[in-house]
Parts: structure tokens; C-alpha cells; sequence
């Protein structure tokens, strides 16, 4: 089946404490992102990546990184968590550009973030 | 950068009713645009989209409309069930560097009572 899987779906912390919220798709997609959703703002980019070992910062990136090693992985790192980063992430992956349709998002089922 | 402002927050439909939903959008550079629906505990899913050379497209209940010259763009849901009860999302999308960037709306809670 195809799908995005994020792992894991809900996870409770403390400030300050690094954690990485992984993502996995299995269908050869060449672009991923990651947003983070928050009552009355709809979803903002975080940071995306147009192929492996390409990366770039979305409209959010302050207090996240990310890697892009292997074409279907591109986990979310937060090396130190604060409050303010509580909120429901969803990672995303499509079709690199020359494919139609080239711009259909495929998202995964979120994770539950609450920083303490 | 681009702006997409999504009304109403919250709509509340009678079942059988019909609703709507409507984005407005500042770039005139944004060439596509999808609907999303997140049902509860899962991530959002398109449900329909349209193409900036389009005006209307439909697919069964659901339809939607794009007027660039006013750049806004509508959802349109006939005959409102149950399931439909969602939160939607609209977005407007800029191809620029041969990478296509969203723009999301802040989304509308639609609640269809029984």
C-alpha cells in the first residue's frame, strides 16, 4: 500500500530534550516536507527537501533540522524542544517535478508533539 | 511571499444542505490549487484541485471554482452527509526553481448534523 508513516504518532517531552520524529515513504517520491499544524494557522512548511542531500528551510525552520540521506526517509529533528513547538506534525512527500500530477500531496497521519 | 486566507473557520450544515468554502490568494504566480479533507486522527487527503487555465471543475458532490482576475477560488459540497464532517483545507501553489511550494489555508471546520 502506498503510504507516508510517521513515527511516533503521539509523544509527550520536556524541554530540552532531543528527540527526532521519523518519516518513511514507499513510493519512489523525490520531494518531502514537513509541516507543523496549529489551530487557526492551517499548516506551515517547516523545511523540505527536493531529492536526497537536498534541503532547504520552509517558512518555520527556527528550532527544527533535517536530514535527506536515503530518498524515502526524511526524518525531524529537534535537538532542543521548547514549548512553543507543541503543535501536530505532518510529514509529506510528491512526485519530483516532470511527472504528472507532479503536485499532489501525500501526507502521513501526524504526530501528537507536546513539549513540557 | 504568497497569502492564502480560507473562510469560514467553522461552518455548521444541515444534512442535505449545501456548503461553501472560499480562499482568496495574493500571488498571481500560483498556477494550482487542491482541496484538502483531514478527518479526525489523520492527515489532510485531496480530495480535488484545479488548474490556473481552469475555471470549474466537479467530481460527483464536490466542485470547485478558480476566478484568477479576482484571485479567489471556492468549494462547493451538494448535498452535505455525515461524513463530510471534516476540517478542509484550501492551498495555492507557486512553481518557482522547479520546486512547487504550498500555501495553505487556516482551514474550516465543517459540521454536518444529522
Amino acid at each position: 500500500e502506498a503510504q507516508v508513516t510517521q513515527n511516533p504518532r503521539y509523544l509527550i517531552t520536556v524541554t530540552g530534550k532531543k528527540l527526532t520524529v521519523t518519516c518513511s515513504q514507499n513510493m519512489n517520491h523525490e520531494y518531502m516536507s514537513w509541516y507543523r499544524q496549529d489551530p487557526g494557522l492551517g499548516l506551515r512548511q517547516i523545511y523540505y527537501s527536493m531529492n536526497v542531500e537536498v534541503t532547504d528551510k520552509g517558512d518555520v525552520p527556527e528550532g527544527y533540522k533535517v536530514s535527506r540521506k536515503e530518498k524515502r526517509n526524511f526524518p525531524l529533528i529537534l535537538e532542543s524542544p521548547s514549548p512553543n513547538q507543541t503543535s501536530l506534525y505532518f510529514c509529506a512527500s510528491s512526485l519530483g517535478e516532470g511527472s504528472e500530477p507532479y503536485n499532489e500531496q501525500f501526507f502521513g497521519p501526524g504526530t501528537r508533539l507536546t513539549v513540557l | 511571499g504568497e497569502n492564502v486566507e480560507q473562510h469560514p473557520s467553522t461552518l455548521s450544515v444541515q444534512e442535505g444542505d449545501s456548503a461553501v468554502i472560499k480562499c482568496t490568494y495574493s500571488d498571481s504566480a500560483s498556477n494550482y490549487f487542491p482541496w484538502y479533507k483531514q478527518e479526525l486522527g489523520k492527515g489532510p487527503q485531496l480530495i480535488i484541485d484545479i488548474r490556473s487555465n481552469v475555471g470549474e471543475k466537479k467530481d460527483q458532490r464536490i466542485a470547485v471554482t478558480l476566478n484568477k482576475t479576482a484571485k479567489h477560488f471556492s468549494l462547493h459540497i451538494t448535498e452535505t452527509q455525515p461524513e463530510d464532517s471534516a476540517v478542509y483545507f484550501c492551498a495555492a501553489i507557486i512553481t518557482r526553481y522547479n520546486f512547487n511550494k504550498f500555501y495553505f489555508g487556516s482551514g474550516t471546520k465543517l459540521n454536518v448534523k444529522p
